[in-house]
């Protein structure tokens, strides 16, 4: 019954390092985002795609990139990690506009 | 503009008591509104959702929400508490184009 899978649940990375966090989902969606929840902060969005190769920045893209070469699988590239970019990633998908989003299980970043 | 408030972004409540978590928005079209629940270390999940069809929409678990035009509110509530609704209940917004507009979320202590 999985839907949108993360590809970590936790991940500890050094700084400098190149980052990848995948995101796949089954249900054929042409929309896939990518957020960041800090506490007292909510959900903010880095970037969204919404089709192959189509790509959005959202309110916080700096120091991060994203890849979206096929349509299930959404890929968050973060270049140089740095400490500020400790945090929990959410990957969702939604059908269209204004339809229920399906989130992943999250990944929680710890970069030292 | 568009925009969520939730607040108070701690609430606690005894096992069995009413349940009201707050929620106003921003929106200069017909609004859609979403209540999401994410329990510790997991992603969102959908509660219920208002899609202009009826104003008090039910969702799952026991929850519900009343849609107010004149109050721009979409309240979640709950008649009894129980200990497994302990959780951060996110208010979002679905905006034009595929974007969503969350709420810095609340966060449901049920003190046995």
């Amino acid at each position: 019954d999985v839907k949108v899978t993360q590809s970590s649940r936790y991940l500890v990375k050094r700084t400098g390092e190149k980052v990848f966090l995948e995101c796949v989902q089954d249900m054929d969606h042409e929309n896939m985002f990518w957020y960041r929840q800090d506490p007292g902060l909510g959900l903010r969005l880095i970037y969204f795609s919404y089709d192959v190769k189509m790509k959005e920045k959202g309110d916080i893209p700096e120091g991060y990139s994203v890849s979206r070469e096929k349509k299930e699988r959404f890929s968050l590239i973060l270049e140089s990690a740095s400490t500020n970019q400790t945090s929990m990633y959410l990957c969702a998908s939604i059908e269209r506009a204004n339809t229920e989003a399906f989130f992943g299980q999250g990944t929680r970043l710890t970069v030292v | 503009a568009q925009s969520v408030t939730q607040l108070g972004s701690h609430v606690s409540v005894s096992e069995g008591a009413l349940v009201l978590l707050r929620c106003n928005y921003s929106s200069s079209v017909p609004p859609y509104l979403f209540w999401y629940v994410q329990y510790p270390n997991q992603g969102l999940q959908l509660l219920l959702k208002y899609t202009s069809a009826a104003t008090l929409v039910k969702g799952i678990n026991g929850f519900e929400a009343e849609f107010k035009k004149s109050e721009t509110s979409f309240h979640l509530t709950k008649p009894s508490a129980h200990m497994s609704d302990a959780a951060e209940y996110f208010c979002v917004l679905g905006g034009t184009g595929n974007q969503f507009y969350f709420g810095t979320g609340t966060s449901l202590t049920v003190i046995p």
